[in-house]
Protein backbone atom coordinates (compact mmCIF):
# COMPACT_ATOMS: atom_id res chain seq x y z
CA UNK A 1 0.00 0.00 0.00
CA UNK A 2 1.23 3.57 -0.92
CA UNK A 3 1.97 5.51 2.25
CA UNK A 4 3.67 8.14 3.56
CA UNK A 5 7.00 7.27 6.62
CA UNK A 6 9.48 9.79 8.59
CA UNK A 7 13.18 9.05 10.51
CA UNK A 8 14.05 9.00 12.34
CA UNK A 9 10.69 8.50 14.84
CA UNK A 10 12.50 9.69 17.54
CA UNK A 11 16.03 12.01 17.83
CA UNK A 12 17.70 13.52 20.41
CA UNK A 13 20.32 15.78 19.46
CA UNK A 14 22.62 18.62 20.88
CA UNK A 15 22.93 22.73 20.07
CA UNK A 16 24.93 23.50 17.00
CA UNK A 17 24.48 20.64 15.24
CA UNK A 18 22.79 19.58 11.61
CA UNK A 19 20.09 17.84 12.00
CA UNK A 20 18.04 16.28 8.28
CA UNK A 21 14.81 14.11 8.97
CA UNK A 22 13.62 12.15 6.47
CA UNK A 23 10.07 12.46 4.59
CA UNK A 24 9.11 9.63 2.18
CA UNK A 25 5.94 9.10 0.29
CA UNK A 26 5.07 6.40 -2.20
CA UNK A 27 1.83 7.98 -3.65
CA UNK A 28 3.72 9.95 -6.36
CA UNK A 29 2.22 12.99 -4.77
CA UNK A 30 3.45 16.69 -6.11
CA UNK A 31 2.83 18.36 -2.91
CA UNK A 32 4.94 17.80 -0.04
CA UNK A 33 4.40 19.59 3.50
CA UNK A 34 6.97 20.01 6.77
CA UNK A 35 4.82 21.32 10.14
CA UNK A 36 6.25 21.30 13.70
CA UNK A 37 3.76 20.59 16.06
CA UNK A 38 3.66 22.93 19.44
CA UNK A 39 1.42 22.83 22.86
CA UNK A 40 -1.00 26.25 22.19
CA UNK A 41 0.02 26.73 18.30
CA UNK A 42 -0.87 23.45 16.53
CA UNK A 43 0.86 22.91 13.14
CA UNK A 44 2.74 25.53 12.08
CA UNK A 45 4.23 25.21 8.36
CA UNK A 46 8.20 25.15 7.87
CA UNK A 47 8.28 24.78 3.66
CA UNK A 48 6.30 23.12 1.39
CA UNK A 49 6.96 21.92 -2.24
CA UNK A 50 4.76 21.31 -4.83
CA UNK A 51 6.89 19.69 -7.42
CA UNK A 52 10.77 18.48 -7.82
CA UNK A 53 13.10 21.35 -7.74
CA UNK A 54 10.44 23.51 -5.93
CA UNK A 55 10.86 24.66 -2.78
CA UNK A 56 9.18 27.08 -0.63
CA UNK A 57 9.25 29.13 2.53
CA UNK A 58 6.33 28.07 5.28
CA UNK A 59 5.07 30.56 8.55
CA UNK A 60 8.60 29.39 10.81
CA UNK A 61 11.03 28.77 8.23
CA UNK A 62 14.22 30.57 9.94
CA UNK A 63 16.93 27.44 10.80
CA UNK A 64 15.34 24.92 8.62
CA UNK A 65 15.70 24.06 5.02
CA UNK A 66 14.07 21.45 2.43
CA UNK A 67 15.89 20.54 -0.92
CA UNK A 68 13.07 18.52 -3.58
CA UNK A 69 15.56 16.41 -6.32
CA UNK A 70 12.73 13.60 -6.86
CA UNK A 71 8.93 13.36 -5.76
CA UNK A 72 9.15 10.73 -3.66
CA UNK A 73 11.18 12.24 -0.86
CA UNK A 74 11.28 15.91 0.94
CA UNK A 75 14.34 16.00 3.94
CA UNK A 76 13.86 18.67 6.13
CA UNK A 77 17.84 19.95 7.19
CA UNK A 78 18.37 21.63 10.50
CA UNK A 79 21.80 23.98 10.08
CA UNK A 80 22.42 24.33 13.55
CA UNK A 81 19.88 22.92 16.44
CA UNK A 82 18.89 25.19 18.48
CA UNK A 83 16.73 24.28 21.51
CA UNK A 84 13.79 26.51 20.36
CA UNK A 85 13.60 23.28 17.50
CA UNK A 86 12.67 20.73 20.29
CA UNK A 87 9.23 20.25 18.73
CA UNK A 88 7.12 17.20 16.93
CA UNK A 89 7.86 17.80 13.18
CA UNK A 90 5.39 16.10 10.97
CA UNK A 91 5.54 15.71 6.98
CA UNK A 92 2.49 15.38 4.79
CA UNK A 93 1.80 15.24 1.23
CA UNK A 94 -0.86 15.95 -0.96
CA UNK A 95 -1.61 15.21 -4.89
CA UNK A 96 -3.21 18.87 -4.85
CA UNK A 97 -6.78 20.45 -6.40
CA UNK A 98 -9.70 19.51 -3.83
CA UNK A 99 -7.45 16.49 -2.12
CA UNK A 100 -6.76 16.60 1.17
CA UNK A 101 -3.23 16.63 2.92
CA UNK A 102 -1.70 13.02 4.62
CA UNK A 103 0.37 12.89 7.58
CA UNK A 104 3.48 11.19 8.05
CA UNK A 105 3.36 9.34 11.71
CA UNK A 106 5.80 12.47 13.18
CA UNK A 107 9.07 12.96 14.26
CA UNK A 108 9.91 13.83 17.86
CA UNK A 109 13.07 16.24 17.97
CA UNK A 110 14.44 17.02 21.43
CA UNK A 111 17.55 19.38 21.58
CA UNK A 112 19.49 19.07 24.31
CA UNK B 1 -3.16 37.22 7.78
CA UNK B 2 -5.24 33.72 7.68
CA UNK B 3 -5.94 32.51 11.28
CA UNK B 4 -7.88 29.77 12.84
CA UNK B 5 -9.08 29.30 16.66
CA UNK B 6 -10.27 26.75 18.57
CA UNK B 7 -10.72 26.62 22.31
CA UNK B 8 -7.85 23.78 23.39
CA UNK B 9 -9.57 21.93 26.42
CA UNK B 10 -13.34 19.58 25.88
CA UNK B 11 -13.95 16.88 28.65
CA UNK B 12 -17.46 14.87 27.76
CA UNK B 13 -19.07 11.99 29.58
CA UNK B 14 -19.16 8.55 27.63
CA UNK B 15 -22.12 8.82 25.84
CA UNK B 16 -22.92 12.31 25.61
CA UNK B 17 -22.14 14.26 22.42
CA UNK B 18 -19.09 16.25 22.27
CA UNK B 19 -18.97 19.40 20.14
CA UNK B 20 -15.99 21.09 19.59
CA UNK B 21 -16.14 24.88 17.65
CA UNK B 22 -13.58 27.00 15.19
CA UNK B 23 -13.30 29.92 13.69
CA UNK B 24 -11.44 31.11 10.77
CA UNK B 25 -10.60 34.33 9.15
CA UNK B 26 -10.24 34.00 5.55
CA UNK B 27 -13.48 34.60 3.60
CA UNK B 28 -12.06 32.42 0.78
CA UNK B 29 -12.08 29.43 1.88
CA UNK B 30 -13.39 26.81 0.10
CA UNK B 31 -12.90 23.56 2.07
CA UNK B 32 -12.97 23.60 6.10
CA UNK B 33 -11.88 20.22 7.50
CA UNK B 34 -11.70 18.31 10.72
CA UNK B 35 -8.61 15.82 11.41
CA UNK B 36 -8.25 13.70 14.81
CA UNK B 37 -5.17 12.91 16.01
CA UNK B 38 -4.66 10.36 18.43
CA UNK B 39 -1.25 10.01 21.03
CA UNK B 40 1.89 9.37 18.90
CA UNK B 41 0.13 9.06 15.69
CA UNK B 42 0.03 12.01 13.01
CA UNK B 43 -3.04 13.52 11.64
CA UNK B 44 -5.82 11.79 9.86
CA UNK B 45 -8.37 13.56 8.66
CA UNK B 46 -12.66 12.73 10.08
CA UNK B 47 -14.11 14.74 7.37
CA UNK B 48 -14.78 17.70 5.52
CA UNK B 49 -17.29 20.33 3.97
CA UNK B 50 -17.71 22.52 1.01
CA UNK B 51 -17.88 26.34 1.66
CA UNK B 52 -21.06 26.03 0.03
CA UNK B 53 -22.90 23.68 2.14
CA UNK B 54 -24.32 24.37 6.04
CA UNK B 55 -24.18 21.27 7.31
CA UNK B 56 -22.62 17.72 6.55
CA UNK B 57 -23.47 14.79 8.26
CA UNK B 58 -21.32 10.98 8.72
CA UNK B 59 -22.34 7.96 11.13
CA UNK B 60 -21.95 9.95 14.31
CA UNK B 61 -20.47 13.02 12.87
CA UNK B 62 -22.23 16.41 11.93
CA UNK B 63 -20.78 19.53 10.88
CA UNK B 64 -22.09 22.60 11.13
CA UNK B 65 -20.67 26.08 9.01
CA UNK B 66 -21.90 29.14 9.72
CA UNK B 67 -20.22 31.09 6.14
CA UNK B 68 -21.43 34.39 7.85
CA UNK B 69 -20.03 34.02 11.06
CA UNK B 70 -16.93 31.93 10.00
CA UNK B 71 -17.71 29.22 12.48
CA UNK B 72 -17.37 25.68 12.07
CA UNK B 73 -18.42 22.93 14.59
CA UNK B 74 -17.66 19.10 14.87
CA UNK B 75 -20.79 17.25 16.85
CA UNK B 76 -19.96 13.78 17.67
CA UNK B 77 -22.41 11.63 18.82
CA UNK B 78 -22.79 9.29 21.73
CA UNK B 79 -19.10 9.65 22.52
CA UNK B 80 -16.88 6.83 23.07
CA UNK B 81 -13.55 6.69 25.14
CA UNK B 82 -12.07 5.94 21.94
CA UNK B 83 -12.96 9.36 20.44
CA UNK B 84 -10.47 10.72 22.62
CA UNK B 85 -8.32 12.76 20.66
CA UNK B 86 -6.54 15.88 19.78
CA UNK B 87 -9.22 17.48 16.49
CA UNK B 88 -8.00 19.95 14.63
CA UNK B 89 -9.70 22.21 12.43
CA UNK B 90 -8.13 23.21 9.09
CA UNK B 91 -9.40 25.88 6.20
CA UNK B 92 -7.83 25.57 2.83
CA UNK B 93 -8.74 28.57 0.05
CA UNK B 94 -10.00 27.65 -3.66
CA UNK B 95 -6.68 28.53 -4.55
CA UNK B 96 -3.75 27.80 -2.55
CA UNK B 97 -2.99 24.36 -1.93
CA UNK B 98 -1.82 24.99 1.90
CA UNK B 99 -3.76 24.58 4.95
CA UNK B 100 -4.19 26.26 7.81
CA UNK B 101 -4.71 25.07 10.92
CA UNK B 102 -5.78 25.85 14.29
CA UNK B 103 -4.34 25.14 17.60
CA UNK B 104 -6.44 21.92 18.29
CA UNK B 105 -8.92 20.99 20.69
CA UNK B 106 -8.29 18.25 23.00
CA UNK B 107 -11.34 15.88 23.78
CA UNK B 108 -11.15 13.81 27.06
CA UNK B 109 -14.21 11.49 27.30
CA UNK B 110 -14.71 10.40 31.03
CA UNK B 111 -16.21 7.08 32.06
Amino acid sequence: DAEITQSPRHKITETGRQVTLACHQTWNHNNMFWYRQDLGHGLRLIHYSYGVQDTNKGEVSDGYSVSRSNTEDLPLTLESAASSQTSVYFCASSPGGRETQYFGPGTRLLVL
Amino acid sequence: GEDVEQSLFLSVREGDSSVINCTYTDSSSTYLYWYKQEPGAGLQLLTYIFSNMDMKQDQRLTVLLNKKDKHLSLRIADTQTGDSAIYFCAERDNYGQNFVFGPGTRLSVLP
